[in-house]
């Protein structure tokens, strides 16, 4: 059964407005989260890794301030994208693995559904 | 930029074994080789992953060569079902990144 729940699954919003993803692992603590982005067509990239309790690292040419992450919890961790344009529009996923803060050497990385947001 | 090239795409009937390469000449000593694949509009799934060793599991087998510079999933009887992209990357520990290449687009045909 799936270990990480991602919500919604599909979201269509007003350019400018504000959307915000959630990301919840089942039954275990996820210390870190990793959050991709996909375009049609494309591979996953990774935009940003985010700790339990400590600012999120987000990758080379992703705006921090566009796409705040939040990951109050161990459980949960948030992405919104704020004042979302249409070129936001694409495949948002998280993933997390189970137990360590990062993905030791013997274990998997579990992914959300994913969320595909479409900004008119 | 990622650490792995994959053939872009791959066509197998169905009943037959499939085979994906994926290079990895830059692979680092305490990197593992970890595959993945990707049905549309979904999610990821895990389906095997290894370190020097060739491993078999339910869904595959992975062999990595003993240069460890390439490897091979094998999708041993491949079904409709298996028509995916599957994705090969590397990690090595928490220091690295989790970046995905390009992968392969299969398709399984009737």
């Amino acid at each position: 059964g799936a270990v990480v729940s991602q919500h919604p699954s599909r979201v269509i919003c007003k350019s400018g407005t504000s959307v915000k993803i959630e990301c919840r692992s089942l039954d275990f603590q996820a210390t870190t989260m990793f959050w991709y982005r996909q375009f049609p067509k494309q591979s996953l990239m990774l935009m940003a890794t985010s700790n339990e309790g400590s600012k999120a690292t987000y990758e080379q040419g992703v705006e921090k301030d566009k796409f705040l992450i939040n990951h109050a919890s161990l459980t949960l961790s948030t992405l919104t994208v704020t004042s979302a344009h249409p070129e936001d529009s694409s495949f948002y996923i998280c993933s997390t693995t189970r137990d360590s803060g990062g993905m030791s050497t013997n274990e998997k990385l579990f992914f959300g559904s994913g969320t595909q947001l479409s900004v008119l | 930029d990622a650490k792995t090239t994959q053939p872009t795409s791959m066509d197998c009937a169905e009943g037959r074994a499939a085979n994906l390469p994926c290079n990895h000449s830059t692979i680092s000593g305490n990197e593992y080789v970890y595959w993945y694949r990707q049905i549309h509009s979904q999610g990821p799934q895990y389906i095997i992953h290894g370190l020097k060793n060739n491993e078999t599991n339910e869904m595959a087998s992975l062999i990595i060569t003993e240069d460890r510079k390439s490897s091979t999933l094998i999708l041993p009887h491949a079904t409709l079902r298996d028509t995916a992209v599957y994705y090969c990357m590397l990690y090595g520990g928490s220091q690295g990144n989790l970046i995905f290449g390009k992968g392969t687009k299969l398709s399984v045909k009737p």
